[in-house]
């Protein structure tokens, strides 16, 4: 079962702003490690969508953000559009289980 | 442009063998980790395993440990999941992945194959 928490789902309208939230422990976000997230369009392998906290790869637009406090980490979308329907997940390492950790994974769909 | 190519996935029965293949190019293989993720149907993505750049180290999940094993050719910029004793809960699409990142608690999955699909069934 994965270590991190994420809500199931999250909706908006088109050009709304929503986050989503990873919730974590002592042993993984709240240890220091850094968070990822990942963004996977159906039926297709995930892509990187914030590495290191709140850094984006080349190409990833910026109403995408990242941050981090203490045992959590949220990913905001700004400007919600019809292609990032999509789920999300964040990811850390996890030093109880010597390995890398998943969220639970977020839907996220635009009304 | 990083390209990561996965083959191998098939039917196999409860307690058979399988070997995934990973091939590579567009980066300099030999200098960077790899990894194995997967997904079970409908499911969360898992780690796997993970194997640094000269495949001195390896590292696995506790539900793999003991039973899969990952590899690497340099020489061929491939990857390999040798996975036994296969169990139902086995059944998911594995994804080759790139580690990207310079510490092994800071790494993220940078570049990902398309997947092959894994089914465990009698």
């Amino acid at each position: 079962q994965s270590v991190l928490t994420q809500p199931p789902s999250v909706s908006g309208a088109p050009g709304q702003r929503v986050t989503i939230s990873c919730t974590g422990s002592s042993s993984n976000i709240g240890a220091g490690y850094d968070v990822h997230w990942y963004q996977q369009l159906p039926g297709i392998a995930p892509k990187l969508l914030i590495y290191g906290n709140n850094n984006r790869p080349s190409g990833v637009p910026d109403r995408f953000s990242g941050s981090k406090s203490g045992t959590s980490a949220s990913l905001a979308i700004t400007g919600l559009q019809a292609e990032d329907e999509a789920d999300y997940y964040c990811q850390s390492y996890d030093s109880s289980l010597s390995g890398y950790v998943f969220g639970t994974g977020t839907k996220v769909t635009v009304l | 442009e990083v390209q990561l190519l996965d083959s191998g996935g098939d039917l196999v029965q409860p307690g058979g063998s399988l070997r995934l293949s990973c091939a590579a190019s567009g980066f300099t293989f030999s200098t960077n980790a790899m990894s194995w993720v997967r997904q079970a149907p409908g499911k969360g993505l898992e780690w796997v395993s993970g194997i640094d750049g000269s495949g001195g180290s390896t590292y696995y999940a506790d539900s793999v440990k003991g039973r899969f094993t990952i590899s690497r050719d340099n020489s061929k910029n491939t990857v390999y999941l040798q996975m036994n004793s296969l169990r139902a809960e086995d059944t998911a699409v594995y994804y080759c992945a790139k580690f990207g990142g310079s510490s092994w608690q800071k790494l993220c999955f940078d570049y990902w194959g398309q997947g092959t699909l894994v089914t465990v069934s009698s």
